[in-house]
Parts: C-alpha cells; sequence; structure tokens
C-alpha cells in the first residue's frame, strides 16, 4: 500500500542541523512532487518547502529560506529535509506529503517530532 | 505567505449543516483553482477532503462539498455526524511553497 514514513526528528540544540528522511513505498516515487509541512505544538499546519517530480523547482517558506534545504533521492524512494541553524521556533511535528496534483497533499506521514532547545 | 483567513472555530447539531470559509487574496485563492481542505483528528495526521475548489476524493463522503466565490472558498459539510468534529485546515496554491489557513475547529453538539 501507499506509505509515507518519516524519520530522523530529535531533541537538537538551537544553531545545530538535522536532517530528516521521508521513505516512501506502494508507488512511483519518481512521478511525485512532495512537501514537507510542519505543525508547531498546539498551532496550525505551514507550508514549509516543496519539491517538483524532477527535482527541477524547489519553494520554501519565507521563515525557512537559507537554512532549510529539501532534496530527492529517487533511487531510494527518499525525500530529504536538511535543517540548518535550528532556532527555538522550528519546534514542530514535520510531516511529508506526497503532491498528486497541483499542490494536493493526497498521502502524509505520520510526523516526525523536532525539539530545538538548549 | 500570510495563512488564509479561517474562522478558529464552528459548531453545529448532529444532521445540521455547516460551512467553513477560507478568505486569501487574488494570489492565491482567487487567482487559481487550486484550493484544497484537509480534516485533522487529535494526535493524527492531515487527511485529504476536497481538492481543486470541488473534488472530492475516493472514499471521502459525499457530505462534504467545497465552493469558491472570488478570494473565498468554503467548505460545507451536510448532515452533520459525530466523527466529523475535528480541525479543518484550507490551503491553496501559490507562487512559492503553497499556503494553509489557520485551521477551523468543528465542534458536533
Amino acid at each position: 500500500q501507499v506509505q509515507l514514513v518519516e524519520s530522523g526528528g530529535a531533541v537538537v540544540q538551537p544553531g545545530r542541523s538535522l536532517r530528516l528522511s521521508c521513505t516512501t513505498s506502494g508507488f512511483t516515487f519518481s512521478s511525485y512532487g512532495f512537501h514537507w509541512v510542519r505543525q508547531a505544538p498546539g498551532k496550525g499546519l505551514e507550508c514549509v518547502a516543496v519539491i517538483w517530480y524532477d527535482g527541477s523547482n524547489k519553494y520554501y517558506a519565507d521563515s525557512v529560506k537559507g537554512r532549510f534545504t529539501v532534496s530527492r533521492d529517487n533511487s531510494k524512494n527518499t525525500l530529504y529535509l536538511q535543517m540548518n541553524s535550528l532556532r527555538a521556533e522550528d519546534t514542530a511535528v514535520y510531516y511529508c506529503a506526497r503532491d498528486s496534483g497541483t499542490y494536493v497533499m493526497d498521502v502524509w506521514g505520520q510526523g516526525t517530532t523536532v525539539t530545538v532547545s538548549s | 505567505q500570510s495563512a488564509l483567513t479561517q474562522p478558529a472555530s464552528v459548531s453545529g447539531s448532529p444532521g445540521q449543516s455547516i460551512t467553513i470559509s477560507c478568505t486569501g487574496t487574488s494570489s492565491d485563492v482567487g487567482g487559481y483553482n487550486y484550493v484544497s481542505w484537509y480534516q485533522q483528528h487529535p494526535g493524527k495526521a492531515p487527511k485529504l477532503m476536497i481538492y481543486d475548489v470541488s473534488k472530492r476524493p475516493s472514499g471521502v463522503s459525499n457530505r462534504f462539498s467545497g465552493s469558491k466565490s472570488g478570494n473565498t472558498a468554503s467548505l460545507t459539510i451536510s448532515g452533520l455526524q459525530a466523527e466529523d468534529e475535528a480541525d479543518y485546515y484550507c490551503s491553496s496554491y501559490t507562487s512559492g511553497a503553497g499556503v494553509f489557513g489557520g485551521g477551523t475547529k468543528l465542534t458536533v453538539l
């Protein structure tokens, strides 16, 4: 079945780096774009980054631009989010989501928790 | 990119209908027919309920419907059921990473 599984969440100190992974199965990974979406504790959803199916285009929220990088490895069916210079306000559950249309997030992972604290 | 505007909460009794609004600008909601709606139960991942303004994914009840007028999109849930109690988020395509609304908590009385 179609499945997305995030991993890599952890407790990290401000200023440090972390890489999240989203391992997928059950569909042709290279045919789809993907989103990273986060949700701070008790707050709403926030678009973090999007990557086109072929990696040709990547877009970021202003709040993470220059610090976060989205990438993909089609040979491993895996999506990544490299997060540098982490701040307390980056604390959230991070979800990866498949895009089946134009910003249509039809399949979601279960989320991985990132806590930035000293 | 500023978040789309949704009411913080709405409520209704079982069997009734409710509508949740989602207001953006001509750069997002008003500029494209790419508005989606997501349902999120506590501690769970969001679930796609409506896409491209008014289309329903396979498996989603036809009690859920979507529409748009100008810069405002709407989600209507008819025949409210207890299991509809959840948070609902609208989302729109933008020229960047996309944007969500602030979310609406639906309470079934």
